[in-house]
């Protein structure tokens, strides 16, 4: 298994301020996933962190808005840029330790960082 | 894209046996989760369906029926604790698309 912590845990900022959410792993892990759960949602799929390459992005997120760093197999970042009020939400990193997605059913979630946004 | 599809909200007494249904179209499908969240915490897994058919897990179970596009979480022996989100969601393309969530609410 895979213990999966979050920095911070909340915070409030202002509009227009950038917040860098950190996500770190107890092991290495092959795929890392940022989710965002606005309050009575579901989970919605930031991205994908890749180690060495670029984020792999879903529809309707982009890298300006939502840079993320994957400098190693155990750490990824999430920066939410230049903040408005519709950007409260929750952040969920996700961490799978199988080289593909439920193989040994490994996929784990942090606790989340809950942002508001003023 | 994807639809995926289950009840927003579903009632059941303690002791009973309730099922979620969840319905889903979508590309590059490779199996099937499903996750219970309670409120303010992180989701936690439940089960993941690859083959049609039903696994069991305690009191849980879940099925899938990858031809009709279709699964269910069978909860048995309902328990207070159980009152929670339960999210159904697709690995596509080894990317895990999660639906709106059934919130249960267990009655004493």
């Amino acid at each position: 298994s895979a213990v999966i912590s979050q920095k911070p845990s909340r915070d409030i900022c202002q509009r227009g301020t950038s917040l860098t959410i950190q996500c770190q792993v107890d092991s290495q892990v092959t795929m890392m996933f940022w989710y965002r759960q606005q309050p009575g949602q579901s989970l919605t799929l930031i991205a994908t962190a890749n180690q060495g390459s670029e984020a792999t992005y879903e529809s309707g997120f982009v890298i300006d808005k939502f840079p993320i760093s994957r400098p190693n197999l155990t750490f990824s970042t999430l920066t939410v840029s230049n903040m408005s009020p519709e950007d409260s939400s929750i952040y969920l990193c996700s961490a799978s330790t199988s080289g593909a997605i439920g193989i040994y059913n490994e996929q784990f979630f942090g606790p989340g960082t809950r942002l508001t946004v003023l | 894209g994807q639809n995926i599809d289950q009840p927003t909200e579903m009632t059941a007494t303690e002791g009973a046996i309730v099922q979620i249904n969840c319905t889903y179209q979508t590309s590059g499908f490779n199996g099937l989760f499903w996750y219970q969240q309670h409120a303010g915490e992180a989701p936690t897994f439940l089960s993941y369906n690859v083959l049609d058919g039903l696994e069991e897990k305690g009191r849980f179970s879940s099925f899938l029926s990858r031809s009709k596009g279709y699964s269910y979480l069978l909860l048995k022996e309902l328990q207070m604790k159980d009152s929670a989100s339960y999210l159904c969601a697709v690995n596509r393309d080894d990317k895990i698309i999660f639906g709106k969530g059934t919130r249960l609410h267990i009655l004493p």
